[in-house]
C-alpha cells in the first residue's frame, strides 16, 4: 500500500518560514492536498491540487510537488499557525484515500 | 454555507455495530459533483480514511475496513451513513463526515463536520 511520510514537528519562530514534507513514491505524480487541525478540532483544508488555496485561507500558505517530496510552505508564521498539519493523496492502485501521519507545528 | 453535523451513539460495545449519520445542510447531497465521506481518528492519532459514497448509491471503501464497513446514503433526508460492524477497542475514535471533492483519483475533503467521539467499551 502506498505510504506517506511526514516528519513528527516541525517548529519555527514567529515571522519565519516553515516548511512541512510529505514523502512517498513518485508523489509527484499525484495530487496532494493538506489540512490543518488545531487541539479538539476538525481538520480544515489548507491547500489542495498541490498548490491551490481555498477562499479565506491566507495568501502565506502555500503548497509543491515534485520528485518524491511535497511541501507545504507557510510563510511568515504566526502563533495561530500552531496546529497539526496532514498531506493526503487517492491511491489509485488500491482504489484508497490515504494521509500523512501529520506534523506538529510548532511556533517558538 | 454547506454544513456537516455527525449523530449516533457515543458508545458501543464490543462486537457490535457502530451507526452513525451525517446531516448535509445549506446544500443537496444529490449533486452530480461530489462523493460524501467518512473519516475516523483514534485519539492521540493520525486520520484514516473509512469510505465515501456518491449520491447514486456508489461508493468507495479502505481496503483495510471493507469486510466491516457500509455505507448509505438518503437523498430525501440529505443524510448518509455508516455502519462499521464487529467492533473492537480499536474502532475507538472521533468519526468525521465530510464532502468528497474533485475528481475521485485526485480528491480531497471539505469541509468536515466537527466529529463525534465513539467508545467501543463493555
Amino acid at each position: 500500500s502506498y505510504v506517506l511520510t511526514q516528519p513528527p514537528s516541525v517548529s519555527v519562530a514567529p515571522g519565519k518560514t516553515a516548511r512541512i514534507t510529505c514523502g512517498g513514491n513518485n508523489i509527484g505524480s499525484k495530487s496532494v492536498h493538506w489540512y490543518q487541525q488545531k487541539p479538539g478540532q476538525a481538520p480544515v483544508l489548507v491547500i489542495y491540487y498541490d498548490s491551490d488555496r481555498p477562499s479565506g485561507i491566507p495568501e502565506r500558505f502555500s503548497g509543491s510537488n515534485s520528485g518524491n517530496t511535497a511541501t507545504l510552505t507557510i510563510s511568515r508564521v504566526e502563533a495561530g499557525d500552531e496546529a497539526d498539519y496532514y498531506c493526503q493523496v487517492w491511491d489509485s492502485s488500491s482504489d484508497n484515500v490515504v494521509f500523512g501521519g501529520g506534523t506538529k507545528l510548532t511556533v517558538l | 454555507q454547506l454544513q456537516l453535523q455527525e449523530s449516533g451513539p457515543g458508545l458501543v460495545k464490543p462486537s457490535e455495530t457502530l451507526s452513525l449519520t451525517c446531516t448535509v445542510s445549506g446544500g443537496s447531497i444529490s449533486s452530480s459533483s461530489y462523493y460524501w465521506g467518512w473519516i475516523r481518528q483514534p485519539p492521540g492519532k493520525g486520520l484514516e480514511w473509512i469510505g465515501s459514497i456518491y449520491y447514486s448509491g456508489s461508493t468507495y471503501y479502505n481496503p483495510s475496513l471493507k469486510s466491516r464497513v457500509t455505507i448509505s446514503v438518503d437523498t430525501s433526508k440529505n443524510q448518509f451513513s455508516l455502519k462499521l460492524s464487529s467492533v473492537t477497542a480499536a474502532d475507538t475514535a472521533v468519526y468525521y463526515c465530510a464532502r468528497h471533492m474533485g475528481k475521485v483519483t485526485e480528491s480531497w475533503f471539505d469541509p468536515w463536520g466537527q466529529g463525534t467521539l465513539v467508545t467501543v467499551s463493555s
